[in-house]
């Protein structure tokens, strides 16, 4: 069974960054590309970017390229993303999703809130 | 980037009603992906690839359409549908998603 376990609440100060970790069980971690995805309150979803675990090839919406970085350990099958410089605006739930073929996720983490606030 | 537009962004629906919910999509996409997301949980895996029922969701559910025009249908709407549903594309980046449908049962 395909599992993605993420990382607990983060609180951050504005100004700081954070790394959030989504642990894969279940499958091969290298075969499917990792995506990463940002849900606002009540909001809609929006795409962050993704990683090719096989060889740490990543793709980024240019909305987030200054703002997160995506990162993988196939040693422990966990894939990363750090954001820094956090705002308000930052807030979230963030979810880890994985492809079953390109752009289609069948399988997705439990999301992570982070919250900035000072 | 290619904005998905999504109507109505509310629908009211009684048990045992059929319902249709539309994407529209600012420039032509392949095909249109759609999930379904309860309040506090992860969004699900629902209809990919425009029609195809992922694992597990219902035959009353069913996708259609192209170009710039897709819908998701509800033959007779449960209490478990309840809802909120999000169309997806992929045809040409960045990936985006639309506004999202929230289903509500009277």
């Amino acid at each position: 069974e395909v599992q993605l376990q993420q990382s607990g609440p983060e609180l951050v100060k504005p100004g700081a960054s954070v790394k959030i970790s989504c642990k894969a069980s279940g499958y091969t971690f290298t075969d499917y590309n990792m995506h990463w995805v940002k849900q606002s309150h009540g909001k809609s979803l929006e795409w962050i970017g993704y990683i090719y675990p096989y060889n740490g090839g990543t793709g980024y919406n240019q909305k987030f390229k200054s703002k997160a970085t995506l990162t993988v350990d196939n040693s422990s099958s966990t894939a990363y993303m750090e954001l820094r410089s956090l705002t308000s605006e930052d807030s979230a739930v963030y979810y880890c999703a994985r492809e079953l073929r390109p752009g289609w996720f069948a399988y997705w983490g439990q999301g992570t809130l982070v919250t900035v606030s000072a | 980037q290619i904005v998905l537009s999504q109507s109505p962004a509310i629908l009211s629906a009684s048990p045992g009603e059929k319902v249709t919910m539309t994407c529209r999509a600012s420039s032509s996409v392949s095909y249109m992906h759609w999930y379904q997301q309860k309040p506090g949980s992860s969004p699900k895996p629902w209809i990919y690839a425009t029609s195809n029922l992922a694992s597990g969701v219902p035959a009353r559910f069913s996708g259609s359409g192209s170009g710039t025009s897709y819908s998701l249908t509800i033959s007779r709407v449960e209490a478990e549908d309840a809802a909120t549903y999000y169309c997806q594309q992929w045809s040409s980046n960045p990936l985006t998603f639309g506004a999202g449908t929230k289903l509500e049962l009277k």
